[in-house]
């Protein structure tokens, strides 16, 4: 079945520093990739996205490119913020469109 | 713009007591559903529907029932909770130009 792995941290940063959040899948066909993220104590907010291979999801200076051949969707940003310290999940819709499945979250904490 | 509402948004109960968490939509979407979050384990479905009077099992639904006899709501049932119930539960809609989902604040619940 379809599966998303993704780096559990939780990942501490000093602010401005370099930012990447390792996600990979496993899908038959040609799924879509999202990247949502949960405030605390707020629900998921979707992210960014990416449809087809080679696209680029981009939103509030997060990016993430959808590879195919290395079923990959990391998620990165060149400068964090306080702002940022959340919980990232990576998350697939299967190509029928029934299906979304979710990594286990990526919990970031963003020091001053 | 789409709003996903959940009831309660907390809520302790004991075991066997019969409790309903409901989710109402206010932009006629067809497709809902449920998830529980736990840490280490992301989200997981429990039940989604396609449209009124058809529902369908997700990951982990054992322990659940759900009804959609209107396509507004899409309440969630627990017969009879029990302690591994305890969880954060999100209601979530699919919306957007990619059927992504878009998710209620959630509902934390604990099963004494």
């Amino acid at each position: 079945g379809n599966s998303v792995t993704q780096m559990e941290g939780p990942v501490t940063l000093s602010e401005e520093a370099f930012l990447t959040i390792n996600c990979t899948y496993t899908a038959t066909g040609y799924p879509s990739l999202f990247w949502y993220v949960q405030y605390p104590g707020e629900g998921l907010q979707l992210l960014l996205k990416a449809t087809k291979a080679d696209d680029k999801g981009s939103n509030k200076g997060f990016e993430a490119t959808y590879r195919k051949e290395t079923t990959s969707f990391h998620l990165e940003k060149g400068s964090v913020q306080v702002s940022d310290s959340a919980v990232y999940f990576c998350a697939l819709r299967d190509n029928y469109g029934q299906n979304f499945v979710f990594g286990p979250g990526t919990r970031l904490s963003v020091l001053p | 713009e789409a709003q996903v509402t959940q009831n309660p948004r907390y809520l302790i109960t004991v075991t066997g007591k019969k409790l309903t968490v409901t989710c109402s939509q206010n932009m006629n979407h067809e497709y809902m559903s449920w998830y529980r979050q736990d840490p280490g384990l992301g989200l997981r479905q429990i039940y989604y529907s396609m449209n009124v009077e058809v529902t369908d099992k997700g990951d982990v639904p054992e322990g659940y029932k759900v009804s959609r006899k209107e396509k507004r709501n899409f309440p969630l049932i627990l017969e009879s909770p029990s302690p591994n119930q305890t969880s954060l539960y999100f209601c979530a809609i699919r919306t957007g130009a990619h059927n992504e989902q878009f998710f209620g604040p959630g509902t934390r619940l604990t099963v004494l």
